[in-house]
Formats: structure tokens, C-alpha cells, sequence
């Protein structure tokens, strides 16, 4: 079966840090990828998906995430968090024929 | 607003009780998806719609949940007999056919006493 692997589970940089978080998937055939953001008290907000193409793939926000089919991952990064980014993060792949499969998300603190 | 609309936004009920909830899809959405998320965890798959037929059903979904979609537009879910483990949040989703992006509501939380 799918899974979803985030590695880290919550991370806590200071304003205009970098940011990375790690996603790893299981399934090796085509899947459509995503992550999602819920800042707090807020229902999930679609940040960015990768369907095909250009695996650099730029979302809302400033953010972006790379695939790397050769390893399972879609990572995501900002170069310079702000405050306004504490949320939890949430990546999720669907594979044709199912629902997305979510990983358990990273809880991102960032302190002004 | 015409996002995905969820009803009610809590709900505390007490062991053995049943209750149900409701989502209102974005319009024009033809699929409709029930997640549960628990504390630490993301959402997890509950089951899905494609218009009114009900396509595929996790094995979360045990036979004290039902959900329906009768007209292909709004769906409930139903948990009957509720445990202490039915307390979740339970999400709804919906997307277009032919695109795999879904949209959240905001969710209900379910307290189980």
C-alpha cells in the first residue's frame, strides 16, 4: 500500500531562515503529488501540487518543491520563512485509483 | 463563500449515541471525499462519491458508518453506537472529475464522552 513519509515532525526556525521539509513516498508508478498547509484554526489550503513536467514546481506563498523520481521525494522549501508561515504542513500523494494519501505532517514554528 | 461547507463545526455526543454530519461540496464538484484526522496524524481516507455512487471504501469504515450522497450533491456520514475512538476530526473534500486537486472544509470535530 501507499504510504507518505515526513521526516520531520516539528520544526522550529527563526525569520527568514531557510526552510526544507522532506516527503518520501512508497509507490514507484505515477502519482500525482502535493503538499498542503493549515495554519492554525484554519481548514487545509492547497500550497502546491506536481502533476507532470517540470519537476521544480512553484506554489502560493513563496514556496516551491522539487520531485525526485529516482528517489520517491518531493521536498519543499522557501528561502526565507517569515512568521506569518507557522502552520502545519501536510504532503499527500494520490495514485490513480485511490484518494490521497497523507503523511503525517511537521508542525512549523517561526519565531520573529 | 463557495468553498466546501461543513456541518456542524463540533459536536459532543456520548457513547452509544448516533450521529450524523453534513458536507456541502463546491458546486460544480462531482467527487466528494470523507477524511478523519486524529491528533498527530494527517487526514486519513474514509471513503468517496462520484456524483451519487458511492465508488470505494477504506476499511476504516467500519459498519457503524454509513455516508450518502443521494442527489449527487451534498453527503453525510453517519457514525452509529459512537466509541471514545470515533473522537476525530472529519473532513470532507471535494474536487472535479478530471482534476485530482481536492478542497477542503473546515472540518467537524466530533467529541465522544
Amino acid at each position: 500500500a501507499q504510504s507518505v513519509s515526513q521526516h520531520n515532525h516539528h520544526v522550529i526556525l527563526s525569520e527568514a531562515a531557510s526552510l526544507e521539509l522532506g516527503c518520501n513516498y512508497s509507490y514507484g508508478g505515477t502519482v500525482n503529488l502535493f503538499w498542503y498547509v493549515q495554519y492554525p484554526g484554519q481548514h487545509l489550503q492547497l500550497l502546491l501540487k506536481y502533476f507532470s513536467g517540470d519537476p521544480l514546481v512553484k506554489g502560493i506563498k513563496g514556496f516551491e518543491a522539487e520531485f525526485i523520481k529516482s528517489k520517491f521525494s518531493f521536498n519543499l522549501r522557501k528561502p526565507s520563512v517569515q512568521w506569518s508561515d507557522t502552520a502545519e504542513y501536510f504532503c499527500a500523494v494520490y495514485q490513480a485509483g485511490t484518494a490521497l494519501i497523507f503523511g503525517k505532517g511537521t508542525t512549523l514554528s517561526v519565531s520573529s | 463563500d463557495t468553498g466546501v461547507s461543513q456541518n456542524p463545526r463540533h459536536k459532543i455526543t456520548k457513547r452509544g449515541q448516533n450521529v450524523t454530519f453534513r458536507c456541502d461540496p463546491i458546486s460544480e464538484h462531482n467527487r466528494l471525499y470523507w477524511y478523519r484526522q486524529t491528533l498527530g496524524q494527517g487526514p486519513e481516507f474514509l471513503t468517496y462519491f462520484q456524483n451519487e455512487a458511492q465508488l470505494e471504501k477504506s476499511r476504516l469504515l467500519s459498519d457503524r458508518f454509513s455516508a450518502e450522497r443521494p442527489k449527487g450533491s451534498f453527503s453525510t456520514l453517519e457514525i452509529q453506537r459512537t466509541e471514545q475512538g470515533d473522537s476525530a476530526m472529519y473532513l470532507c473534500a471535494s474536487s472535479e472529475r478530471d482534476r485530482n486537486i481536492q478542497y477542503f472544509g473546515a472540518g467537524t470535530r466530533l467529541s465522544v464522552l
